[in-house]
């Protein structure tokens, strides 16, 4: 079974809104990662959080983690028509190695 | 070259045939992982190969899949006796140990 879990399954927004995506796991984790994928094939790495730490941000992105809840999210502020993808969070289970075990995903699309 | 490199593109075999597919890594990470995508669907974690450790088969979907990694470079994996089901795309990544995670393109296995 899947380690993580997104919230929503699919999300559409006007552009400029803002767009939040969340994402729920099982075990103990070394890191979260959050990750991109266009229609197509590749996937692009967004952020990686750590364990021992609680929020991060790159441009217009933040993930927020609470290892007590074993949750994360991921804002998109002041979206944009080329934000629409879908959204995976990974998580490598601290059960030694960094296995990176990915979620079901979010498909979001930026309406313009 | 300077990014995973995965072949074939693109696969089309005939149902009880055998596959190989390849993943050519990011010299000097040694972590190495194949997924499986069907459509609209999140990535199914496969193997997980970190150095010259035991890799992690766990997520071998059955007997027919196997996966081979020489050293520190290039994983073939295999499936044998293909079937329907196995129709997805197949994708690789690469990565330095506990950081993110970079991505082939993938192939696409059809099994008609």
């Amino acid at each position: 079974s899947q380690q993580g879990e997104e919230d929503p399954q699919a999300l559409s927004i006007q552009e400029g809104e803002n767009a939040t995506m969340n994402c729920s796991y099982k075990t103990s984790i070394n890191n979260l990662q959050w990750y991109r994928q266009n229609s197509g094939r590749g996937l692009v790495h967004l952020i990686l959080i750590r364990s021992n730490e609680r929020e991060k941000h790159s441009g217009r992105l933040r993930v927020t983690l609470d290892t007590s809840k074993k949750s994360s999210s991921l804002l998109i502020t002041a979206s944009r028509a080329a934000d629409t993808a879908s959204y995976f969070c990974a998580t490598a289970p601290n059960t030694g190695g960094f296995k990176t075990i990915f979620g079901a995903g979010t498909r979001l699309f930026v309406k313009a | 070259g300077a990014g995973v490199s995965q072949s074939p593109s693109n696969k089309v075999t005939e149902k009880g045939k055998d596959v190989e597919l390849r993943c050519d890594p990011i010299s000097g990470h040694t972590a190495l992982y194949w997924y499986r995508q069907r459509l609209g669907q999140g990535l199914e974690f496969l193997i997980y190969f970190q150095g010259n450790s035991a890799p992690d088969k766990s997520g071998l979907p059955s007997d027919r899949f196997s996966a081979e990694r020489t050293g520190e470079s290039v994983s073939t994996l295999t499936i044998q006796r293909t079937q329907q089901e196995d129709s997805a795309v197949y994708l690789c990544a690469s990565s330095l140990v506990g950081t993110k995670l970079f991505f082939g393109s993938g192939t696409q296995l059809s099994v008609l």
